[in-house]
């Protein structure tokens, strides 16, 4: 166990369908990450929290909002997705330090997510 | 570009022989450089980074990596592979203009065969 845990595992839904997906780091860091992860492309990073903060959002959909009430809690919500959003969704937490391009990111085990 | 290339899909290798997977990166600047593995239906596990100091960095499991400035590469090895170790290995540089950002590979995947 990296010390990142994410529910559910694995979640189906309907393009007309709400979910939220849930990480929680028990790490006490204080940066978390949301990644896709589809078949043969690589990870693509979607949203950056610092300090409770978002400081980055890459370019991802509005059908995609995060929210991160605080350092250990991140939630990834979901409504009216497409089809090509079925992926693999990987959250991961850093420690933010003065030396942050030195920080190690630790991930949790992903939801499988399959849009119907 | 900042930018990570894993220039093998799958590497295959028996038990007990040595492995290597290829990374080569481009970066400006100083690059940080991390190895992660992935087994099925798992997240990312980190395996090992390189920051600074001696290019050779061990790491878990028994891997271990060299970065190669000239030839901007940080191929991970293992001298002895393990059935265990079949996995998707993943290559990633931080991007220096954006460090909160990690550039990741396409991933290699590993099959060792008893």
């Amino acid at each position: 166990e990296t010390g990142v845990t994410q529910t559910p595992r694995h979640l189906v839904m309907g393009m007309t369908n709400k979910k939220s997906l849930k990480c929680e780091q028990h790490l006490g860091h204080n940066a978390m990450y949301w990644y896709k992860q589809s078949a043969k492309k690589p990870l693509e990073l979607m949203f950056v929290y610092s300090l409770e903060e978002r400081v980055e959002n890459n370019s991802v959909p509005s059908r995609f909002s995060p929210e991160c009430p605080n350092s250990s809690h991140l939630f990834l919500h979901l409504h009216t997705l497409q089809p090509e959003d079925s992926a693999l969704y990987l959250c991961a937490s850093s420690q933010d330090s003065v030396w942050r391009e030195k920080n190690t990111q630790y991930f949790g085990p992903g939801t499988r997510l399959t849009v119907l | 570009a900042q930018s990570v290339a894993q220039p093998e899909d799958q590497v295959n290798v028996a038990e007990g022989n040595p492995l290597t997977v290829k990374c080569t990166y481009s970066v400006s600047g100083n690059p940080y450089l991390f190895w992660y593995v992935q087994y099925p239906n798992r997240g990312l596990q980190f395996l090992l980074k390189y920051i600074t100091g001696d290019n050779l960095v061990k790491g878990s499991y028994g891997f271990e990596a060299e970065f190669n400035k000239s030839q901007t590469s940080f191929h991970l090895k293992k001298p002895s592979a393990l059935v265990s170790d079949s996995a998707l290995y993943f290559c990633a540089v931080r991007d220096m203009r954006n460090t909160d950002k990690l550039i990741f590979g396409t991933g290699t995947r590993l099959q060792v065969f008893p």
